[in-house]
């Protein structure tokens, strides 16, 4: 099984719409991390997480919203969905080092 | 910002060649990190290499560090078709945080 799991991989929705993506890990890390990557840009930093209690926005924080409900879980929300909220999303984990493990992604479209 | 620019931001070279690719940054840096990403896919981390090396080697990859310079090289030799993927360079400054800051990538394509 993966490490990092994400759910759904693939949505469609509407603006306007909330919507909820999940990521679940099984390294036992600490560290989790919400990305989001455009054509061209790379990655961008959404919400990163040290524990339960600890949550951090990135750099392109608007918009979005994080709960950190338990170590191996790290959702990711947009309360009022808009186009150019499309993108790929990322989760990732970081343990004792520096390296972090990704997850597959959403591909996420908002219509 | 700390974002790394990666360059180019396409290669394509034909299988059994080298491929080389650079990494330029702006500030100090504790590490540098690549990354590969097969199309649509999850980031995998490659290599890592700290301020104080200057090169470091894993099978068919070596990275290069120039702290002076502010750039990094990867280079990936005998290159195969399943090497081909877009390549991050992703900065980690030190401190706490542990986060990373990526690049726009190269994106590599070997031609078998």
């Amino acid at each position: 099984d993966a490490d990092v799991t994400q759910t759904p991989r693939n949505r469609i929705t509407k603006t306007g719409k909330r919507i909820m993506l999940e990521c679940s890990q099984t390294k036992g890390h600490d560290r989790m991390y919400w990305y989001r990557q455009d054509p061209g840009l790379g990655l961008r930093l959404i919400y990163y997480s040290f524990d339960v209690k600890d949550i951090n926005k990135g750099e392109i924080s608007d918009g979005y919203s994080v709960s950190r409900q338990a170590q191996a879980k790290f959702s990711l929300s947009l309360e009022s969905a808009i186009p150019n909220q499309t993108a790929l999303y990322f989760c990732a984990t970081g343990g004792g080092g520096d390296t972090q493990y990704f997850g597959p992604g959403t591909r996420l479209t908002v219509l | 910002s700390q974002q790394g620019e990666e360059d180019p931001q396409a290669l394509s070279i034909q299988e059994g060649e080298n491929a080389t690719m650079n990494c330029s940054y702006k500030t100090s840096i504790n590490n540098l990190q690549w990354y590969r990403q097969n199309s649509g896919r999850g980031l995998v981390h490659l290599i890592l290499i700290r301020s104080n090396e200057r090169e470091k080697h894993s099978g068919r990859l070596r990275v290069t560090l120039d702290t002076s310079k502010k750039s990094s090289s990867l280079l990936i030799t005998a290159s195969r078709a399943a090497d081909t993927a877009s390549y991050f360079c992703a900065i980690y400054s030190g401190g706490s945080n542990y986060k990373l800051t990526f690049g726009k990538g190269t994106l590599l394509t070997v031609n078998p």
